[in-house]
């Protein structure tokens, strides 16, 4: 199994919700990572998870939390989210924590603040 | 910043034609990724090369890297309506990846 799934794939919050995306891997990679893309944009790195420990925050603001429950999972709570947060969030993996091989994609979920 | 810098910006071939796509960084790395992304959705990892390399293929794809010039290269030879996409450089920092600005290409039959 080569794929990186993510849940929901599309989803519409108010600026008061709370919700959550969530991404999966059963390839048994060390790294996962999320990553924000705006249209006609590069991914931007936001987080990145090696052995399931925090190992790099871009500055994230803290209305973006990440959460990984285990190796294979991966989540990302959203509270208080402005509308300048809409955009797509791609989750991605790869196999050593160094994260020096090529990742994995998810196919985003698409986020729309409201 | 690491980020790579892709020219051109976007590229429309006919089918058939070979499209060239070159990306510029800043720094030391220790590889070089080329990712593809179609419409709204997430990436595919096309091909990694490493510093000490200076070449390398894979299908209908070809890779360069120049280190003294800080520049790769992407050739998709042959192309194809489905090679539509976005493609992005992704010089590899110390623990992370960059991507470039991309160059999206547009494939007509």
């Amino acid at each position: 199994d080569t794929e990186v799934t993510q849940t929901p794939k599309h989803l519409v919050m108010g600026m008061t919700n709370k919700k959550s995306l969530k991404c999966e891997q059963h390839m048994g990679h060390r790294a996962m990572y999320w990553y924000k893309q705006k249209a006609k944009k590069p991914p931007e790195l936001m987080f990145v998870y090696s052995y399931e420990k925090l190992s790099i925050n871009e500055s994230v603001p803290s209305r973006f939390s990440p959460e990984c429950p285990n190796s294979s999972l991966l989540n990302l709570h959203l509270h208080a989210l402005q509308p300048e947060d809409s955009a797509l969030y791609l989750c991605a993996s790869s196999q050593w924590g160094t994260g020096t091989g090529e990742q994995y994609f998810g196919p985003g979920t698409r986020l729309t603040v409201t | 910043s690491q980020q790579g810098e892709e020219d051109p910006q976007a590229l429309s071939i006919q089918e058939g034609e070979n499209a060239t796509m070159n990306c510029s960084y800043k720094t030391s790395i220790n590889n070089l990724q080329w990712y593809r992304q179609n419409s709204g959705r997430g990436l595919v990892h096309l091909i990694l090369i490493r510093s000490n390399e200076r070449e390398k293929h894979s299908g209908r794809l070809r890779v360069t890297l120049d280190t003294s010039k800080k520049s790769s290269s992407l050739l998709i030879t042959a192309s194809r309506a489905a090679d539509t996409a976005s493609y992005f450089c992704a010089p590899r920092d110390t623990d992370k990846l960059i991507f470039g600005t991309g160059t999206r290409l547009q494939v007509f039959p």
